[in-house]
């Protein structure tokens, strides 16, 4: 599976917009885009997932770049609950659905 | 359905103890993934199951872990024994065949061995 770089922490303004950026500069044709959260002392939490197309659920946005190199995660009105770590994921649609989580990014919503 | 329960919540034990976590998948659900996670080291995949069989457990730290699902409802984790360097959260997943990388994980046990 391809390897992501997320920024180490990012911080967002209660009620705004928290875009969180991903590089997968290696991602392969076959290779989605997944997101996901892990507020404290929780399990992680599906968000959402793409491969090359904006993806949009009640929970967040994805855009994926046109060279599906990069992507952002968009929470359109971040709230002080998505405090967490988001992990961005690569991984081929085929295959066991085993995941492998990186460092990811610790966002801080702060009011 | 009431997700993924993992249990105990919270275990404390002594070096050289055995420990026995326990999880039950998402009803339905034909994979089951055991994750580990550690400040140090993040989570890390340690083995997963389909259909009740171990597929990859090249996760696995060392033979004192082991890991058996005897059916589609129930995992069990075991340390025998167990060490210090073991104390982490151990997290339990599950998800369709075609859930296509869309996994559920249970709330986790956090494992302190003194």
């Amino acid at each position: 599976d391809a390897k992501t770089t997320q920024p180490p922490s990012m911080d967002c303004a209660e009620g705004r917009a928290a875009n969180l950026p991903c590089n997968h500069s290696t991602i392969s044709g076959n290779e989605y885009v997944y997101w996901y959260r892990q507020i404290h002392s929780q399990g992680p939490q599906y968000i959402i997932h793409g491969l090359k197309n904006n993806e949009t659920n009640e929970m967040a946005s994805l855009i994926i770049t046109e060279d599906r190199k990069s992507s952002t995660l968009i929470l359109p009105h971040a709230t002080l609950r998505d405090t967490a770590v988001y992990y961005c994921i690569v991984r081929a649609q085929t295959g066991a659905n085993n995941l492998f989580f990186g460092t990811g990014t610790r966002l801080t919503v702060i009011p | 359905d009431a997700g993924v329960i993992q249990s105990p919540r919270h275990e404390v034990t002594e070096m050289g103890q055995e420990v026995t976590l326990r999880c039950k998948p998402i009803s339905g659900h034909d994979y089951l993934f055991w994750y580990r996670q550690t400040m140090m080291r993040g989570l890390e995949l340690l083995i997963y199951f389909n259909n009740n069989v171990p597929i990859d457990d090249s996760g696995m730290p060392e033979d004192r872990f082991s890991a058996k699902m005897p059916n589609a409802s129930f995992s069990t984790l075991k340390i025998q024994p167990s060490e210090p360097r073991d104390s982490a959260v151990y997290f339990c997943a599950s998800s369709f065949s075609e859930g296509f990388g869309k996994l559920f994980f249970g709330s986790g046990t956090q494992l302190s061995v003194l």
